[in-house]
Parts: C-alpha cells; sequence; structure tokens
C-alpha cells in the first residue's frame, strides 16, 4: 500500500486560512468515512485532531475542521496562529482492515 | 486518563530482532484495538500494526513477513517483535490506542528511539 499523498509544505499568516489536502484511492479514503488528522509539534507524540472526517475531540479548537470528497480528504486551520505551527498527517482505514498515513505536511505560520 | 508507555532496548544490533513492550494504564483494555507506528528521523509516521485484545491482528504488507505483534490481557500489555532488522529500522516507536468504529489512535505514548546498529 502506498502512503496516502499530502503537499509537504503550506504556510499562511496569523488569522488565515489553510488547507492541508489528503489524496489516497477508493481503497481506503474513497471507501470509509474513517480518516483521522493528527497535529505534531517538534519532538513531541502525534495528537488526534479530527476523525471519522468531520469530527474533534474534546479540547480541539473548532478552528480545525475536516472534510472529504472522493478520494480526497481536507483538513483546514481557520484563524491560524502560532502554536498551530506543526507536522500534520492523514490517516486512513483500508479495505484489507489496515491502516495507512500520509506523509505529512509541515505548516508554518509566517 | 488512560496512559500508555513504551519500553525496551534502545539499541538493537543488525540482523537481530527488536523488541518493545507498551503498558496500558487507566482504562479499559478489552475494547479497544492497539497499534504501533514508527517514525525514521526526520521522516513520517508509519503504521506497523495493531492488535485486539481477542488477539486478532493486522500488519502493514510492507512489514508483515518481519513483525509479530502479540497482546498480555492479564498485564494490560502489547508487544512488538521486528526480526532481521537493519539501519533503516532505526526509528521513534510509538504505542497508541485505536478507537474500534473511527480507528482514530486517540491516545499515544511518549515514543521510544530504537537505533540499530552495525
Amino acid at each position: 500500500q502506498s502512503a496516502l499523498t499530502q503537499p509537504p509544505s503550506v504556510s499562511g499568516s496569523p488569522g488565515q486560512s489553510v488547507t492541508i489536502s489528503c489524496t489516497g484511492t477508493s481503497s481506503d479514503v474513497g471507501s470509509y468515512n474513517r480518516v483521522s488528522w493528527y497535529q505534531q509539534p517538534p519532538g513531541t507524540a502525534p495528537k488526534l485532531i479530527i476523525f471519522e472526517v468531520t469530527n474533534r475531540p474534546s479540547g480541539v479548537p473548532d478552528r480545525f475542521s475536516g472534510s472529504k470528497s472522493g478520494n480526497t480528504a481536507s483538513l483546514t486551520i481557520s484563524g491560524l496562529q502560532a502554536e498551530d505551527e506543526a507536522d500534520y498527517y492523514c490517516s486512513s482505514y483500508t479495505t484489507s482492515s489496515t491502516l495507512i498515513f500520509g506523509g505529512g505536511t509541515k505548516v508554518t505560520v509566517l | 486518563q488512560v496512559q500508555l508507555r513504551e519500553s525496551g532496548p534502545g539499541l538493537v544490533k543488525s540482523s537481530e530482532t527488536l523488541s518493545l513492550t507498551c503498558t496500558v494504564s487507566g482504562g479499559s483494555f478489552s475494547t479497544y484495538y492497539w497499534s504501533w507506528i514508527r517514525q525514521p528521523p526526520g521522516k513520517g509516521l508509519e503504521w506497523i500494526g495493531y492488535i485486539y485484545s481477542s488477539g486478532s491482528t493486522a500488519y502493514n504488507p510492507s512489514l508483515k513477513s518481519r513483525v509479530t505483534v502479540s497482546v498480555d490481557t492479564s498485564t494490560n500489555q502489547f508487544s512488538l517483535k521486528l526480526n532481521s532488522v537493519t539501519a533503516a529500522d532505526t526509528a521513534v516507536y510509538y504505542c497508541a490506542r485505536i478507537h474500534p468504529y473511527h480507528y482514530g489512535m486517540d491516545v499515544w505514548g511518549q515514543g521510544t528511539t530504537v537505533t540499530v546498529s552495525s
């Protein structure tokens, strides 16, 4: 299985919105709503910020939102803040009952 | 509050077997999936495999021939064995809890660094 495709980097100024895409296939992203997003600041463990495409765990700011269309899922960060600077990864459940990650996207706050 | 902690040798010799254990504390063990994930230096996350409390497993196809994940429900621990390691297996290894419906990994350990030496 090949990794889900994410842009290597995105950037934005404080207060702006940025969107990260996560492209898979009909065997993973396109088959289920079991898409999650993780935030990983440098030197720390990943943290779940979106599950089941659109849902936020308790405590995650509502500036983080998710969506999906066909084989592509997206994470949008609205009202970008300095503390949002981190690596972001998507993941999906697959038709083979496995899991797969995206290659990761570095978000830079200008 | 559920906590996960990885333990095991930080240095493994090339061609030998990497063995790690994840200890789960503070929550239910039997209703979740439990997973291993790794991250080579400067690179992205790679899913290794998961196990349910019943013992059913799933593995990354690229690692399947070398990986075994096992569980001990009496001690709330699950383990990873990766055999025939090479320098490419040098990474931070994380254990994580997987929600049984949406498959999001909602609790993570802090990670442990494993270096494969020649």
